[in-house]
């Protein structure tokens, strides 16, 4: 199983609207609802931003949106924001006959 | 609230053992799912292994099958990853999370493979 993959790098200034990208294949985020976003400042654990594609955990700002199609899942942030300014990672289930998840490389969000 | 406290890391030479532990806290943890990842200095999150709430379904990243072995005691609210010939790319923070979509993960706890 390969990584998933992602931009290295994205930016946006504040107010804007950023999207994510998220390609895999179609063992992984093209035939499972399981794909879900994490973000992470230096230094911290990651936090649960997305998860089952759209949908957002309590206390998560609803600037935060998350969708799919086919092979590709994608991360928009709305009205950004300087403390949106960390690492962000997708991550699918990808087992048929296993337990198995797949993470992207990461994107680093630059807020300028 | 919930909690998850990683330990057992710590310096050991390649081809030794280690094993990681996972305590858990603040919620019904034979309910869940649970995760190791790993973030070696510098990188990405990796996926490493996870296991069901009765440990009947397992996975492993390819980069260590064979060498190590997820395990919980759901008495003991425990998660565990005993890990086997070590190598120095298996150096990283490891972290625990919880739940099929890691929804709360702990502080992680380093593991430095080195002669």
């Amino acid at each position: 199983q390969s990584a998933l993959t992602q931009p290295a790098s994205v930016s946006g200034s504040p107010g804007q609207s950023i999207t994510i990208s998220c390609t895999g294949t179609s063992s992984d985020v093209g035939s499972y609802n399981l794909v879900s976003w994490y973000q992470q400042h230096p230094g911290k654990a990651p936090k649960l931003m997305i998860y089952e594609v759209s949908k957002r955990p309590s206390g998560v700002s609803n600037r935060f949106s998350g969708s799919k199609s086919g092979n590709t899942a994608s991360l928009t942030i709305s009205g950004l924001q300087a403390e949106d300014e960390a690492d962000y990672y997708c991550c699918s289930y990808a087992g048929s006959s296993t337990f198995y998840v797949v993470f992207g490389g990461g994107t680093k969000l630059t807020v300028l | 609230e919930v909690q998850l406290v990683e330990s057992g890391g710590g310096l050991v030479q390649p081809g030794r053992s280690l094993r990681l532990s996972c305590a858990a806290s603040g919620f019904t943890f034979d309910d869940y799912a649970m995760h190791w990842v790993r973030q070696a200095p510098g990188k990405g999150l990796e996926w490493v292994s996870g296991i069901s709430w009765n440990s009947g379904s397992i996975g492993y990243a390819d980069s260590v099958k064979g060498r190590f072995t997820i395990s919980r005691d759901n008495a003991k609210n425990s998660l565990y990853l005993q890990m086997n010939s070590l190598r120095a790319e298996d150096t990283a923070l490891y972290y625990c999370a919880l739940g099929p979509a890691m929804d709360v993960w702990g502080k992680g706890t380093t593991v430095t493979v080195s002669s």
